[in-house]
């Protein structure tokens, strides 16, 4: 079953600007981590918090997780072009499998 | 040091004809997942091998779908006979434990 739901579906900025994605999820986790998706290439990871952190901090990138709301959010300060890309947040309930959201489609324009 | 390699990166195949995917995980990496990802649909875990051994096969859609992991090296998922549902993006990833998984840039499979 879906376990991450990430909103909004797409986001549009212009350089410069934050980007902020939400994730919630339903059942417990054992951690929660982001990955991004260029156009027609592989996942790459970006950050993994787990589930007795709060904030993460990676370059640009903020990650908060609140347990108690089964919702996490991802910042992006200072976005550029090149963050252009599928978002996803991906939850490990148990075990070692990665349940994936629908993702949130970023366009960062010049 | 490679990342994790997928074969091939396309695949268009008529329905009822048989598809092999491979998966060449990252040197080292006991775990090595399948997931796949359906037009439109998020991205679904498949199964999870610890060395040769399948530790988790719950996401595999039907026995019309076969993985191995001979040797606990590469991996295959065979697709025999192929429906068009089976059509999407088939991503292969491996880790060294529950942290990070390292993802291949995926095969793309059309069944027409």
């Amino acid at each position: 079953s879906q376990q991450g739901e990430e909103d909004p579906q797409a986001l549009s900025i212009q350089e410069g600007e934050n980007a902020t994605m939400n994730c919630s999820y339903k059942t417990s986790i054992n951690n929660l981590q982001w990955y991004r998706q260029n156009s027609g290439r592989g996942l790459v990871h970006l950050i993994l918090i787990r589930s007795n952190e709060r904030e993460k901090h990676s370059g640009r990138l903020r990650v908060t997780l609140d347990t108690s709301k089964k919702s996490s959010s991802l910042l992006i300060t200072a976005s550029r072009a090149a963050d252009t890309a599928s978002y996803f947040c991906a939850t490990v309930p148990s075990g070692y499998a990665l349940n994936f959201g629908k993702g949130t489609s970023l366009l960062v324009t010049p | 040091e490679a990342g994790v390699t997928q074969f091939p990166s396309h695949s268009v195949i008529e329905k009822g004809q048989t598809v092999t995917l491979r998966c060449d995980p990252i040197s080292g990496h006991d775990n090595l997942y399948w997931y796949r990802r359906v037009m439109g649909k998020e991205i679904k875990f498949l199964l999870h091998f610890v060395k040769e051994s399948k530790q988790d096969e719950s996401g595999m859609p039907n026995n019309r779908f076969l993985a191995e992991r001979t040797g606990g090296t590469y991996s295959t998922l065979k697709v025999q006979p192929a429906e068009l549902e089976d059509s999407g993006v088939y991503f292969c990833a491996s880790s060294q434990g529950r942290g990070e998984a390292f993802f291949g840039q995926g095969t793309r499979l059309t069944v027409v």
